[in-house]
């Protein structure tokens, strides 16, 4: 079975420093890998994925994710925060055209 | 095109009754995935349906809660008897091929007095 650990509830970073998110997963097999971003009172919104191909992935609005395979990691990290990236952020992975597996979560607090 | 589309956004139900949700997927797509979010969790896997078929109901839980997914109308999410541990956000996806490419609705809120 699979599983998805993202190991802060929390992180607390001013406006204009770097950030890393971490997320670990566990699989036997290949998987797929995604970041979503939840706002307050919305649903989740796609920040990136990774299906295959290359191992670093980036989305429009500056964060990007790196898959490790030997270390079943796929951080997300960003090199300078905006107050507005203030959120919650979930790790997720599938193996198919079925369900997404979801970690506990990231609450990503930035301050001016 | 519209996004994902669920209703009502805020559902507020006495325990015993029974709550409705739905969901209209993006046009295209005929794929539907529920969610549960309870406080301070991650979002759990609920079911899978395809139009009028159920693929995957592993995270549904075994009494009161059943889902469809017609061949016309939006797909319901529906918990019968409710109880106040039902209190929560209930999100759904849809995706025109499988979890590559999900996108998610706002979600309701439901809260069981």
């Amino acid at each position: 079975a699979q599983s998805v650990t993202q190991l802060d509830s929390q992180v607390p970073v001013f406006e204009e420093a770097p950030v890393e998110l971490r997320c670990n997963y566990s699989s036997s097999v290949s998987v797929y890998l995604f970041w979503y971003v939840q706002y307050p009172n919305q649903g989740l919104q796609l920040l990136l994925k990774y299906l295959s191909g290359s191992t670093l992935v980036e989305s429009i609005n500056g964060f990007e994710a790196e898959f490790n395979k030997s270390q079943t990691s796929f951080h997300l990290r960003k090199p300078s925060v905006h107050i507005s990236d203030t959120a919650e952020y979930f790790c997720a992975v599938s193996v198919g055209p079925d369900k997404l597996i979801f970690g506990t979560g990231t609450r990503l607090q930035v301050f001016p | 095109n519209a996004g994902v589309m669920q209703n009502p956004r805020h559902l507020v139900r006495r325990r015993g009754q029974e709550a409705r949700l739905r969901c209209s997927p993006m046009k295209g797509h005929s794929h539907v995935y529920w969610y549960r979010q309870l406080p301070e969790e991650g979002l759990k896997f609920m079911v899978y349906l395809q139009k009028e078929n159920i693929i995957d109901e592993s995270g549904m839980p075994k009494e009161r809660f059943s889902a469809e997914f017609p061949k016309e109308g939006p797909s319901i999410l529906r918990i019968q008897q409710v109880v106040r541990g039902d209190s929560a956000a209930y999100f759904c996806a849809s995706s025109p091929r499988g979890p590559d490419t999900q996108y998610f609705g706002p979600g309701t809120r439901l809260t069981v007095l």
